[in-house]
């Protein structure tokens, strides 16, 4: 009965390899958000979907696109990992920006990626 | 743009101590706020939040009061507990888009 649940928890990859992770959230929420946290615990949001429609795209390399099949699943693909993707990724839900929408996230455990 | 400033960390305490870690604000219009913890090696756990000047928001014996006179939010705790180590993090989300923007985050320790 995990809330917003991420896979996998643990990913060691080498230079140049594809990778995903998987998000999904059972809370109802209409829009899910990807954060990165790098190496110095500074987080900053990478994406945003509201009911599977792209919101926010901050800056992020074309080498890492989002996909959501539905509004209870944002999964990130990573193409040509590069060593700076070494960090923790985080998922969130919400029930969205709208007028009067409690404003709060809720965030899954997080995906260390380590590239070597 | 809209940002959030914490106290520089570690913040030693012993348990039992009060807590204080400062927190301020630079945002357009009038954001919510929230102070998010992430205990070792785990993800990030809302603690409290207010949305409006003047609320305070509370949970678990901690406090935060949403100051706009000026643009503070510190949180506060009467006595820490050796289990309330972890990395605390300040948030804001402003009207104009929805997202969270953290400050750099504060350890604590707690010592028994």
């Amino acid at each position: 009965d995990t809330a917003v649940s991420q896979t996998p928890k643990y990913l060691v990859t080498q230079m140049g390899n594809d990778k995903s992770i998987k998000c999904e959230q059972n809370l109802g929420h209409d829009t899910m958000y990807w954060y990165k946290q790098d190496s110095k615990k500074f987080l900053k949001i990478m994406f945003s979907y509201n009911n599977k429609e792209l919101i926010i795209n901050e800056t992020v390399p074309n080498r890492f696109s989002p996909k959501s099949p539905d509004k209870a699943h944002l999964n990130l693909h990573i193409n040509s990992l590069e060593l700076g993707d070494s960090a923790v990724y985080f998922c969130a839900s919400s029930q969205g920006g709208g007028q009067g929408a409690p404003p709060e996230q809720y965030f899954g455990p997080g995906t260390r990626l380590t590239v070597t | 743009g809209d940002s959030v400033t914490q106290m520089e960390g570690p913040v030693t305490l012993s348990e039992e101590a009060f807590l204080t870690i400062n927190c301020t604000y630079t945002a357009t219009g009038y954001p919510s706020l929230f102070w998010y913890v992430q205990y070792p090696g785990e993800g990030l756990q809302l603690l409290l939040k207010a949305t409006k000047a003047d609320d305070k928001g509370s949970n678990k014996g901690f406090e935060a009061t949403y100051r706009k006179e000026t643009t503070s939010f510190h949180l506060e705790k009467g006595s820490v507990q050796v289990s309330d180590s972890a990395v605390y993090f300040c948030a804001l989300k402003s009207g104009g888009a929805d997202k969270l923007i953290f400050g750099t985050g504060t350890r604590l320790q707690v010592f028994p």
